[in-house]
């Protein structure tokens, strides 16, 4: 059983497209997020749900809009795709922080390529 | 702004070669400094939490150490198996669950 799995794990699109990634965790995690790994391998995090409430949103582009149905799914949405959107994303999920047992769950990534 | 650097970037050794990687972190407040393990084509793996300077931990071949400035990820006696992309991340003190991570060591250990 996966604990984390998100697809698709390929996305090639054109610029101006608009796309999704769903993810979701079935480790029973109040706590969700989304990275983003750039081309170095710099794994920056862009937004973090606990139980559905939005708590983290690093300064990321108005296009990028998360949606969480559930404490269990956490999707992303992207608009008007730009070439500099390419990258590879990851989901993860943990407990909520401050339980020292925090550590993050990762998803096998999304490889989105913007032509 | 807290800040995660890695070193070396890239290390190659031999099977047996032991062998060190560095954190060096400059955070508002050190909450935990994690490791994790990524191979190629997946997701970031746990490996280790530190908490406080002085603290070690330990499993199979790796062992974290942690001062107040970095974090040494010892590997002893290494295997082919090892070789990953070994990323260390930060969290700072109310900062929710938010980690910030170095840009890896690629480790590469040949027979």
């Amino acid at each position: 059983d996966t604990a984390v799995s998100q697809t698709p794990k390929y996305l090639v699109t054109q610029m101006g497209n608009d796309k999704s990634i769903k993810c979701e965790q079935n480790l029973g995690h109040d706590t969700m997020y989304w990275y983003k790994q750039d081309s170095k391998k710099f794994l920056k995090i862009m937004f973090s749900y606990n139980n559905k409430e939005l708590i983290i949103n690093e300064t990321v582009p108005n296009r990028f809009s998360p949606k969480s149905p559930d404490k269990a799914h956490l999707n992303l949405h992207i608009n008007s795709l730009e070439l500099g959107d390419s990258a590879v994303y990851f989901c993860a999920s943990s407990l909520p922080f401050g339980q020292r047992n925090e550590k993050l769950f990762f998803g096998s990534g999304t490889q989105l390529s913007v032509l | 702004e807290d800040q995660v650097t890695q070193s070396p970037e890239a290390l190659r050794l031999q099977e047996g070669e032991s062998s060190s990687l560095n954190c060096s972190y400059t955070v508002s407040g050190l909450r935990g400094l994690f490791w994790y393990r990524q191979d190629p084509g997946k997701g970031p793996e746990f490996l280790f939490t530190l908490y406080s300077a002085g603290e070690e931990k330990e499993k199979e071949r790796l062992k974290a150490t942690l001062t107040k400035k970095e974090s040494f990820l010892h590997i002893t006696a290494p295997k082919p198996e090892d070789s990953a992309t070994y990323l260390c991340a930060v969290q700072a003190a109310g900062t929710a669950s938010k980690l910030t991570f170095g840009t890896g060591t690629r480790l590469q250990v040949t027979l």
